[in-house]
C-alpha cells in the first residue's frame, strides 16, 4: 500500500525558514516523479513544485520560485521542501503527491507563518 | 484553467447529482491517457481520490460515483446521493505543469 507521511510543519515567523519532509513507503520511491501541493485555509489546492525521479529536474510555481527548493533522498525514500523567506500567504497545509499510475496524497503538514 | 460548475449543490438523499469540469486545453496526453481526476474533501481531511483518468473508480469508492468525458469536458455523477457524500468536490488535471484544480463544488444534503 502506498503511504506518504508528511512532517516538519509548524509555526514560523515571516521571513523565516522551514523544511518539511514526506516519508514514502509501499512503492519504489526512486522510480516516481513527486509533487508538493498546498491548500491555504478555506481555499482549494494549489500546485507548488515537482521533481523527477533522479532529482535532476525541478519545477516551481511562480509564487515560490527562488524561495522554495524541492529535493529528494532516494536512499531514505524521502521527499523534502525547503522553504525560505516565508510569508503569511505561504500559510497552508502542504501535501506530497505521487500521481502515477494512481494518484496518492499524504495527510499533509500544516505550515503557519505568523508573528 | 479548470472551470468547475456548479460552485454548490444541495441534494435530496437518493437523488442524483452532477458536477462539470471544463479545461482550457485538452487533457489527452501522447500516451493515449487523459489525466483528469476527481476528489472529495470532507471537513478537516485531505482530498480523497474518487476517480482517476476520467473514469477509473479508485479502490473502495462506491459504484454510485462515475466519471465521464473526453478532451476538455468532464463530468462526475453521483447516481444516488447519500449523507456521507457531503463535502467539497475538486477536479484536477495532471497532463502537464502547473497541476491545476477546479474551483470546487460544495455538496450539501437537503
Amino acid at each position: 500500500e502506498v503511504q506518504l507521511v508528511e512532517s516538519g510543519g509548524g509555526l514560523v515567523q515571516p521571513g523565516g525558514t522551514l523544511r518539511i519532509s514526506c516519508a514514502a513507503s509501499g512503492f519504489s520511491f526512486s522510480n516516481y516523479w513527486m509533487y508538493w501541493v498546498r491548500q491555504a485555509p478555506g481555499q482549494g489546492p494549489v500546485w507548488v513544485s515537482r521533481i523527477t525521479p533522479d532529482g535532476s529536474d525541478t519545477r516551481y510555481a511562480d509564487s515560490v520560485t527562488g524561495r522554495f527548493t524541492i529535493s529528494r533522498d532516494n536512499a531514505k525514500n524521502t521527499l523534502y521542501l525547503q522553504m525560505h523567506s516565508l510569508r503569511a500567504d505561504d500559510t497552508a497545509i502542504y501535501y506530497c503527491l505521487r500521481l502515477a499510475p494512481v494518484p496518492s496524497w499524504g495527510q499533509g503538514t500544516l505550515v503557519t507563518v505568523s508573528s | 484553467v479548470m472551470t468547475q460548475t456548479p460552485p454548490s449543490l444541495s441534494v435530496t438523499p437518493g437523488q442524483p447529482a452532477s458536477i462539470s469540469c471544463k479545461s482550457s486545453q485538452s487533457l489527452l496526453y501522447s500516451d493515449g491517457k487523459t489525466y483528469l481526476s476527481w476528489y472529495l474533501q470532507k471537513s478537516g481531511q485531505p482530498p480523497q481520490l474518487l476517480i482517476y483518468e476520467v473514469s477509473n473508480r479508485f479502490a473502495g469508492v462506491p459504484d454510485r460515483f462515475s466519471g465521464s468525458g473526453s478532451g476538455t469536458d468532464f463530468t462526475l455523477k453521483i447516481s444516488r446521493v447519500e449523507a456521507e457524500d457531503v463535502g467539497i468536490y475538486y477536479c484536477m488535471q495532471n497532463v502537464g505543469l502547473p497541476l491545476t484544480f477546479g474551483g470546487g463544488t460544495k455538496v450539501e444534503i437537503k
